[in-house]
């Protein structure tokens, strides 16, 4: 099946700080990537879908200068957690699409978990 | 746009008992519902789909079925056992390269 790879898995980092999170499709390759902020006991909030070549489209209610993202190859995009604050700490998961028989299908990578004191 | 609802939030059942977890949709053009399994701090792991031209699908234990009409869509698992145990989300999406819209999820506790 489709891997996804995310990388870190956890950071704790300062306020004020940059973080940065890379989102991999290990075996196909994705032109689509989505990335997800999830709560504890929550559902997956959708932050942004990522295409590769071409700005990313933010969901309502989040900020993109603050939430960078960057889809620079068919598989690999990057979401950088700008100035981050400790309202910014979450589970943050991406997936991407494609990679069997059926290019709507999604897969996750293992999830970022994003501390910042 | 879309809005997916889930039901129930909790759900227990005894091990060998039947575990049926709901969801509807709001957008008629959506023709895509996968449902992802989440243990804690893990990724939510497709166990199963269903494309909006198959009314149901089923896979071993599990199986999905379909009401275009009604728009709503079900999870059955058969036979559960204690490590059929996480949480369940239902997602609805227009296809290919389109955004999934996640129900708020199930907690399924199976008990020995």
């Amino acid at each position: 099946g489709a891997v996804v790879s995310q990388h870190p898995s956890w950071v704790i980092c300062k306020s004020g700080t940059s973080v940065k999170i890379e989102c991999r499709s290990l075996d196909f390759q994705a032109t689509t990537m989505f990335w997800y902020r999830q709560f504890p006991k929550q559902s997956l909030m959708l932050m942004a879908t990522s295409n590769e070549g071409s700005k990313a489209t933010y969901e309502q209610g989040v900020e993109k200068d603050k939430f960078l993202i960057n889809h620079a190859s068919l598989t690999l995009s990057t979401l950088t957690v700008t100035s981050a604050h400790p309202e910014d700490s979450s589970f943050y998961i991406c997936s991407a699409g494609g990679g069997g028989d059926w290019t709507d299908t999604q897969y996750f990578g293992p999830g970022t978990r994003l501390t910042v004191l | 746009g879309e809005n997916v609802e889930q039901h129930p939030s909790t759900l227990s059942v005894q091990e060998g008992d039947s575990a049926v977890i709901k969801c509807t949709y709001s957008d008629s053009a959506s023709n895509y519902f996968p449902w992802y399994k989440q243990e804690l701090g893990k990724r939510p792991q497709l166990i199963i789909d269903i494309r909006s031209n198959v009314g149901e699908k089923k896979d071993q234990r599990i199986a999905v079925t379909l009401n275009k009409t009604a728009k709503h869509f079900s999870l059955h698992i058969t036979e559960t056992q204690p490590e059929d145990s996480a949480v369940y989300f239902c997602a609805a999406s227009l296809g290919s390269n389109y955004k999934l819209t996640f129900g708020k999820g199930t907690l399924l506790t199976v008990n020995p």
